[in-house]
């Protein structure tokens, strides 16, 4: 099982700054990697797909780099709406992974 | 467009088996997704249960394995979740979801809460 973790658990920002997300694999995901938001009482939404590509209609100041074991998400300028939890997922191999998470929380 | 929903009892009893439906409307005929399970334990993260390929082929997480069975009933547009021998650690909210061939799981329903108590 490929064990994929995530930092930091929880992160403070002030609305307009920038967050950078960390993801880590147990190994090669290769560019198999999603990251999904997750705000409380919804589904996740999926944010990224193959580490880099935003899913249809997703901001443009959303971005994701990495490949192999080392992955990034970057909310380039934050907005309210983006508070909430974020998970990476791997999908180069079964069974199918996330990890932990990261709270992204007003500072 | 694409909507998933969740369907099933809200309590079930521990040693009993949950079931859960899930019915896929304005799907298209693609025949190159995996349809999925996930849960979300409370206060805790999400985690994948099993797949079905539209071929019937399916995948389990291995410590659950045992006591998952996924299904599709495609003359339905429904694929389906039992699992057996419950306890309270299967109390979440659980989601199915669908996931393209080498892509992220883009189509999610809104989820069903499901509490394992007697």
């Amino acid at each position: 099982e490929i064990v994929m973790t995530q930092s930091p658990a929880t992160l403070s920002v002030s609305p307009g700054e920038r967050a950078t997300l960390s993801c880590r694999a147990s190994q090669s995901v290769s560019s198999y990697l999603a990251w999904y938001q997750h705000k409380p009482g919804q589904a996740p939404r999926l944010l990224i797909s193959g580490a880099s590509t935003r899913a249809t209609g997703i901001p443009a100041r959303f971005s994701g780099s990495g490949s192999g074991t080392e992955f990034t998400l970057t909310i380039s300028s934050l907005q309210s709406e983006d508070f909430a939890v974020y998970y990476c997922q791997q999908f180069h191999s079964w069974p199918l992974t996330f990890g932990g998470g990261t709270k992204v929380e007003i500072e | 467009q694409l909507q998933l929903q969740e369907s099933g009892p809200g309590l079930v009893k521990p040693s009993e088996t949950l079931s859960l439906t899930c019915t896929v409307s304005g799907a298209s005929s693609s025949s190159n997704y995996y349809w999925v399970w996930i849960r979300q334990p409370p206060g805790k993260g999400l985690e994948w249960i099993g797949s079905i390929s539209y071929s019937g082929s399916t995948y389990y997480n291995p410590p659950l394995k045992s006591r998952v069975t996924v299904s599709a009933d495609t003359s339905k547009n429904q694929f389906s979740l039992k699992l057996t021998s419950v306890t309270a650690a299967d109390t979440a909210v659980y989601y199915c979801a669908r996931r393209p061939f080498y892509y992220g799981l883009d189509v999610w329903g809104q989820g069903t809460t499901v509490t394992v108590s007697s």
